[in-house]
């Protein structure tokens, strides 16, 4: 089993601030098959990423994921009072999915 | 576009069986497996297996094998996940999610509440 590890647990910034929220794997993920996934309070998850770095469908351009292997990155070039949420990392395509902790970005 | 409107919430007893419906719409309900994710209050998200639409064949996560049944019913497009012996950890909301790999659509989900 794949374990996701994200750091860090919460993060404090102001609209209009860069954040950049990471994702370790305990073992490389195939074909960087490593999606990203923003939550609102009572809200279900919505898919940001996935492949590692491509955007979803409707996602604005703020938005970015990288990396490979082990190692993962998701970062928002400038916040909005929107992009205030949980963002969870998750591997996909082998069994079992797995999802990290998730990491709070919070307004400062 | 597509839909998936799941069950009410449940509140049952620490031993009791619960079973979440999560009806589709919008698009081909055999073409994708049907996932089941929970999440407990405050804390992330947990994948607990997938079902197989068109053929029924399960796959569960490790931790639910022997508690956890998913099913499915064609006829109306709607897949069920059932948990037995409900402990209080168990307390979660429920949220199916048809995929081949990523999860583009989500119910809106189900809170399941575990207490005496």
């Amino acid at each position: 089993e794949i374990v996701l590890t994200q750091s860090p647990g919460t993060l404090s910034l102001s609209p209009g601030e860069r954040a950049t929220l990471s994702c370790r794997a305990s073992q490389s993920v195939s074909s960087s098959y490593l999606a990203w996934y923003q939550q609102k309070p009572g809200q279900a998850p919505r898919l940001l990423i996935y492949g590692a770095s491509n955007r979803a469908t409707g996602i604005p351009d703020r938005f970015s994921g990288s990396g490979s292997g082990t190692d993962f990155t998701l970062t928002i070039s400038r916040l909005e009072p929107e992009d205030f949420a949980v963002y969870h990392c998750q591997h996909y395509g082998s069994s079992p999915w797995t999802f990290g902790q998730g990491t709070k970005v919070e307004i400062k | 576009q597509v839909q998936l409107v799941q069950s009410g919430a449940e509140v049952k007893k620490p031993g009791a069986s619960v079973r979440v419906s999560c009806k589709a719409s919008g698009y081909t309900f055999t073409a994708y497996f049907m996932h089941w994710v929970r999440q407990a209050p405050g804390q992330g998200l947990e994948w607990m297996g997938w079902i197989n639409p068109n053929s029924g064949d399960t796959n569960y996560a490790q931790k639910f094998q022997g508690r956890v049944t998913m099913t499915r019913d064609t006829s109306i497009t709607t897949a069920f996940m059932e948990l037995s012996s409900l402990r209080s950890d168990d307390t979660a909301v429920y949220y199916c999610a048809p995929a081949t790999v990523t999860f583009d659509n989500w119910g809106q989900g189900t809170p399941v509440t575990v207490s005496s």
